[in-house]
């Protein structure tokens, strides 16, 4: 298995531009999640999901979307780029069932380093 | 809703010295704590996960934790760190109820050993 994995690795946006950030996750994991991590301020939850077509609200959802059509994909749009979404982020998933092995455990992508100027 | 503090936003400590990772958490149901790390330029990693049973929990690398429910901490220690654990540390919680298995992270702890 691949695990977690994101796309692009790094990518530089001008302010007011848009992009789409992808994740995909090859465990057939229900639960997925989108994260920013800004330096010395941990990780905050964007947006998340509890199966394909199921979407919501984290703490700072503010300036993006997702959507879920598929079970292993979970992409986050950025509409309207901003200075204050120079971030890295994170996505992640989890079996969410438990009897698995992995029940509780959150697996992470490598993350996408975004720089809005 | 839950929240998570670390305690020391860094943590120089000198080659196979015994450190230890301090973390509180606040919440008004029962949760789940788990310890993550994240080495340079990389995603994070369980390090290790309390649910129930023995407060005393442990982990890969050496590591472990030990859930104090009347201080409601759950510190991480290693008797013996190496260089290779150079990286940084976050303590999540979750509540134990059903949901979104939604995590809330402290700020991290970056610990730096030193030769």
């Amino acid at each position: 298995n691949a695990g977690v994995t994101q796309t692009p690795k790094f990518r530089i946006l001008k302010i007011g531009q848009s992009m789409t950030l992808q994740c995909t996750q090859d465990m057939n994991h229900n639960y997925m999640y989108w994260y920013r991590q800004d330096p010395g301020m941990g990780l905050k939850l964007i947006y998340y999901s509890v199966g394909a077509g199921i979407t919501d609200k984290g703490e700072v959802p503010n300036g993006y979307n997702v959507s879920r059509s598929t079970t292993e994909d979970f992409p986050l749009r950025l509409e309207l780029a901003a200075p204050s979404q120079t971030s890295v982020y994170f996505c992640a998933s989890t079996t969410g069932t438990s009897g698995k092995r992995y029940y509780n455990e959150q697996f992470f992508g490598p993350g996408t380093r975004l720089t809005v100027l | 809703a839950q929240s998570v503090t670390q305690l020391d936003s860094q943590v120089p400590v000198f080659e196979e010295a015994p450190v230890e990772l301090r973390c509180n958490y606040s919440s008004s149901v029962s949760v789940y704590l788990f310890w993550y790390v994240q080495y340079p330029n990389q995603g994070l990693q369980l390090l290790l996960k309390y649910l129930s049973g023995s407060t005393l929990v442990k982990g890969i690398n050496g590591f472990e934790a030990e859930f104090n429910k009347s201080q409601t901490s759950f510190h991480l220690r290693k008797p013996s760190v190496h260089i290779s654990d150079t990286a940084e540390y976050f303590c999540a919680v979750r509540t134990s109820g059903a949901g979104s298995y939604q995590l809330t992270f402290g700020k991290g702890t970056k610990l730096s050993v030193i030769p």
